[in-house]
C-alpha cells in the first residue's frame, strides 16, 4: 500500500538557516511525488513536483529511490516560508489521487 | 471560474442532521476530487470524479457519505446523519485531467463542525 511519512509535525529554524523537511514514502511502482504548501489562512497549493526538477521560492527536492525519500530543502530560510508543508504521492491508477503525509508545520524565527 | 470555489466556508450542524457541501471546479477541469482534513491528521482521499462519473469511491468512510457531479461541473458532497467524528475541513480539488502535467488546484475548503 502507498504510504507517505513526514516524521516531524513541527520544525523551527532561524531566518537564514538551512531547512530540510523530511518525507519518506512506500510505493511498489514508479512514484510521482509532490510538495504542497498551505500558508496561514490560504488554500493548499502546489509547491513543486519531482518530475519538474525545478526550484520554487528557493526550495528543491530530490527523489532518492534508494532511500525512498523526497526531502524538501532550502539553503536559507525566510520568515515568509512559515507554513504547513505536505508531501504527497500520486497513485498510478486512472484517478491519480494523492496520498498525503500528515504535514510539517515550519516556523521560521526572526 | 478563476479558481475552485467551495461553499459554505463554514458549517455548524447538529449531530444527526444532513449536510451538503458544494464544489465549483475550474471551468473545463474534468477531474474533481474530494479530500478530508481532520485535526491532527493529513489529507484523506474521499472520492474522485471523471466528468460526471465516480470511478473511485474507495475513500468514502461510510454509506452516510455520498457525492454527485452534474454537467461535468459542480459537485455536491452529502453527509447524512452527521456524527461528531465527521467534523473536519472538506477540500475539493480539480485538475484538467487526471494525468495532467499540472497539479491539483484546491478550493479553500468547508470547515464542518458537528455539535
Amino acid at each position: 500500500a502507498q504510504r507517505v511519512t513526514q516524521p516531524e509535525k513541527l520544525l523551527s529554524v532561524f531566518k537564514g538557516a538551512p531547512v530540510e523537511l523530511k518525507c519518506n514514502y512506500s510505493y511498489s511502482g514508479s512514484p510521482e511525488l509532490f510538495w504542497y504548501v498551505q500558508y496561514s489562512r490560504q488554500r493548499l497549493q502546489l509547491l513543486l513536483r519531482h518530475i519538474s526538477r525545478e526550484s520554487i521560492k528557493g526550495f528543491t527536492a530530490d527523489l532518492n529511490k534508494g532511500e525512498t525519500s523526497f526531502h524538501l530543502k532550502k539553503p536559507f530560510a525566510q520568515e515568509e516560508d512559515s507554513a504547513m508543508y505536505y508531501c504527497a504521492l500520486s497513485h498510478s491508477g486512472s484517478a491519480r489521487q494523492l496520498t498525503f503525509g500528515s504535514g510539517t508545520q515550519l516556523t521560521v524565527l526572526p | 471560474g478563476a479558481g475552485v470555489s467551495q461553499s459554505p466556508s463554514n458549517k455548524v450542524t447538529e449531530k444527526g442532521k444532513d449536510v451538503e457541501l458544494r464544489c465549483d471546479p475550474i471551468s473545463g477541469h474534468t477531474a474533481l476530487y474530494w479530500y478530508r482534513q481532520s485535526l491532527g491528521q493529513g489529507l484523506e482521499f474521499l472520492i474522485y470524479f471523471q466528468g460526471n462519473s465516480a470511478p473511485d469511491k474507495s475513500g468514502l468512510p461510510s454509506d452516510r457519505f455520498s457525492a454527485e457531479r452534474t454537467g461535468g461541473s459542480v459537485s455536491t458532497l452529502t453527509i447524512q446523519r452527521t456524527q461528531q467524528e465527521d467534523s473536519a475541513v472538506y477540500l475539493c480539488a480539480s485538475r484538467a485531467s487526471p494525468a495532467g502535467v499540472n497539479g491539483y488546484t484546491f478550493g479553500s475548503g468547508t470547515r464542518l463542525t458537528v455539535v
